[in-house]
């Protein structure tokens, strides 16, 4: 089975703190993605990597950076966070662009006080 | 915003099949359809895809009209377990980057 894993379930820090995000996959993906859930929101893309090196910006990836220096790991950052980055961070991978299915770690409810 | 229209929630009784149903009228001919569920606090699940077949796996069947204008996913024996937010979505090779999970269904199983 893939498994996808975030490094922290729940996570508060206080603005201007630097927060750093872990994901990491064991299935050999090439795809991971950075989503934040918030209700009424449905989930939204932030970042996403296709490679290792490689990144994308998704639909919201102000006040984001993010990470892949090996394959199985991408981090998301938050260089500066502030209060309306309060939400549910959650990782995916997927193996190929042409192959849909994204598997999905446990999330990080992350609070910024 | 989504391309798909799901009831917003949904009872069943436990035990009982559970077929939830999904409005995908503006599919194109290369898109699937994917159902993935959250149960609450976790992170979203894959539960089965099809494009024009019906489909089964061990979670759940997947029946497809022959338009492909709607679909509707049966969980054939509920549990309380599959109390969760069901979403629908459309999605093919060039939206491979993100998958728009709209707003879903909410699935309660009651005893």
């Amino acid at each position: 089975d893939v498994k996808v894993t975030q490094s922290s379930r729940y996570l508060v820090k206080r603005t201007g703190e630097k927060v750093f995000l872990e994901c990491v996959q064991d299935m050999d993906h090439e795809n991971m993605f950075w989503y934040r859930q918030d209700p009424g929101l449905g989930l939204r893309l932030i970042y996403f990597s296709y490679d290792v090196k490689m990144k994308e910006k998704g639909d919201i990836p102000e006040g984001y950076s993010v990470s892949r220096e090996k394959k199985e790991r991408f981090s998301l950052i938050l260089e500066s966070a502030s209060t309306n980055q309060t939400s549910m961070y959650l990782c995916a991978s997927s193996f190929r662009l042409s192959t849909d299915t994204q598997y999905f770690g446990p999330g990080t409810r992350l609070t910024v006080l | 915003d989504a391309k798909t229209t799901q009831p917003p929630s949904m009872d069943c009784a436990e035990g009982r099949a559970a077929n939830l149903p999904c409005n995908h009228s503006t599919i194109s001919g290369n898109e699937y359809v994917y159902w993935y569920r959250q149960i609450h606090s976790q992170g979203p699940q894959y539960i089965i895809h099809g494009l024009k077949n019906n489909e089964t796996n061990e979670m759940a069947s997947l029946i497809i009209t022959e338009d492909r204008k709607s679909s509707t996913l049966i969980l054939p024996h509920a549990t309380l377990r599959d109390t969760a937010v069901y979403y629908c979505i459309e999605a093919n090779s060039n939206s491979g980057y993100a998958l728009n999970f709209g707003k879903g269904t909410s699935l309660l199983v009651t005893p």
